[in-house]
């Protein structure tokens, strides 16, 4: 079953901030949000993820709502080099982390 | 570079072939998986090792053979397969810290490796 819901695909110019959402409306509380992101033809990378507070690091900016239904990935300035497919997952800290088809996000100059 | 390494990055073999692909992670990790990536779908996970033992096995076909020597090396044993195996076979590590939030559940994949079948 999915657990959480993503746009298949978005655009987003170059230097703007890319928001990415995800909802995740039957998110447990002992469930996390990840994000990891799939370049082309490579593994798939880590981001970020968060309980229920706002997380903030290098790569991105993670904003769970109060309800922690739904989150929104913040790529601050998106640069061509942050096209890929994105991935939202829930899951326990030691649970497995299931893929689903993400978002592609399309940086254009 | 993400501390995952996967050899060979690309194979080709036949159905009557027998081959295998090789992960080995320098993270100090205990934790290793194997992932399939076909076309146009999601990653799946096929199989996970905690500290050498095998814990998850999701109903992937015999003709995968997985091997776990070491908590540094992980093994994808590979016979009779069909065309449709054909895909992105990609390994991942983690640290397992047991139950509990110590865990911080982050996986450290490799650049995988592209099997074709014919």
């Amino acid at each position: 079953d999915a657990k959480t819901t993503q746009p298949p695909s978005m655009d987003c110019a170059e230097g703007r901030a890319a928001n990415l959402p995800c909802n995740h409306s039957t998110i447990s509380g002992n469930e996390y949000v990840y994000w990891y992101r799939q370049i082309h033809s490579q593994g798939p990378q880590y981001i970020i993820h968060g309980l229920k507070n706002n997380e903030t690091n290098e790569m991105a900016s993670l904003i769970i709502t109060e309800d922690r239904k739904s989150s929104t990935l913040i790529l601050p300035h998106a640069t061509l080099r942050d096209t890929a497919v994105y991935y939202c997952i829930v899951k326990p800290y030691t649970g497995k982390l299931i893929f689903g088809q993400g978002t592609t996000l399309q940086v254009k100059p | 570079e993400t501390g995952v390494t996967q050899t060979p990055r690309h194979l080709v073999m036949g159905m009557t072939n027998k081959k295998s692909l090789k992960c080995e992670q320098h993270l100090g990790h205990n934790a290793m998986y194997w992932y399939k990536q076909s076309a146009k779908k999601p990653l799946e996970l096929m199989f996970v090792y905690n500290f050498k033992e095998q814990t998850e096995n999701n109903s992937v076909p015999s003709r995968f053979s997985p091997e776990c020597p070491n908590s540094s090396h992980l093994f994808l044993h590979l016979h009779t397969l069909q065309p449709e195996d054909s895909a992105l076979y990609l390994c991942a590590s983690s640290l397992y810290k047991g139950a509990g939030p110590a865990n911080t559940g982050e996986l450290f994949f490799g650049e995988g490796s592209r099997l074709t079948v014919l």
